[in-house]
């Protein structure tokens, strides 16, 4: 079984621009969950999408923002990207979003601003 | 390959020797921890988890530990090999509905020939 998968697994943009990173669950997972790992922090929580809504997010600016499609994968969107945006942005999924599900996570990608 | 932080705590053991990992966790009404292995390069990897209604659990290899009294966590891994060295996290959720889990900063494992 194939597990979370994310792309590009790497991008470059300049500041203002804007970035899209993708996702897609293991198959039967509906939770889908977007990380930010910058250098020398540990996962800040971004958002979390069930079932085709976004039920939760962290401390982030509005332009962090996402959707998750009809079929469970999931898009991530920067908007008017800043320095500190550089990071390594992992997606994970779990079977279902209430409770205690464990999270599988993806390769992730790693997104440079410059 | 990728480094997840340049000043995380190390932990080097050598091969062979038993490793204990440490996390102090934030909120005494998370009912539920995870302890993660991330390799260079390669996003966390679930290795065991363990609900508040329990004190141990084991897994091949590894251990985790809860004390609750303390809000702290460990991981102990057996006979550890080279294919250990890596990054290790806990993480606690606070938040069931939310799934707002919290991660900690992490210690790098050394594992010494």
């Amino acid at each position: 079984e194939a597990g979370v998968t994310q792309s590009p697994t790497h991008l470059i943009k300049t500041r203002g621009q804007q970035a899209t990173l993708r996702c897609s669950p293991i198959s039967g997972h509906t939770s889908v969950y977007w990380y930010q790992q910058a250098l020398g922090l540990g996962l800040q929580f971004l958002l979390w999408y069930d079932e085709g809504e976004e039920r939760n997010r962290g401390n982030f600016p509005p332009r962090f923002s996402g959707r998750q499609f009809p079929n469970y994968s999931s898009e991530l969107n920067v908007n008017a990207l800043e320095l500190e945006d550089s990071a390594l942005y992992l997606c994970a999924s779990s079977p279902r979003g209430a409770g205690e599900e464990t999270q599988y996570f993806g390769p992730g990608t790693r997104l440079l601003v410059l | 390959g990728e480094s997840v932080g340049l000043h995380l705590p190390t932990l080097s053991v050598q091969e062979g020797d038993n490793s204990i990992i440490n996390c102090a966790y934030s909120n005494s009404a998370s009912d539920y921890f995870i302890w993660y292995k991330q390799e260079s390069g390669k996003g966390p990897q679930f290795i065991i988890d363990i609900r508040s209604n329990m004190d141990k659990r084991q897994g091949q290899r590894v251990t985790v530990l809860l004390n609750k009294t303390v809000k702290h966590l460990s991981l102990q891994i057996a006979a550890t090999q080279p294919g250990d060295s890596a990054v290790y996290f806990c993480a606690e959720n606070w938040d069931n509905y939310g799934q707002n889990f919290v991660f900690g900063p992490g210690t790098r494992l050394s594992v010494l020939p």
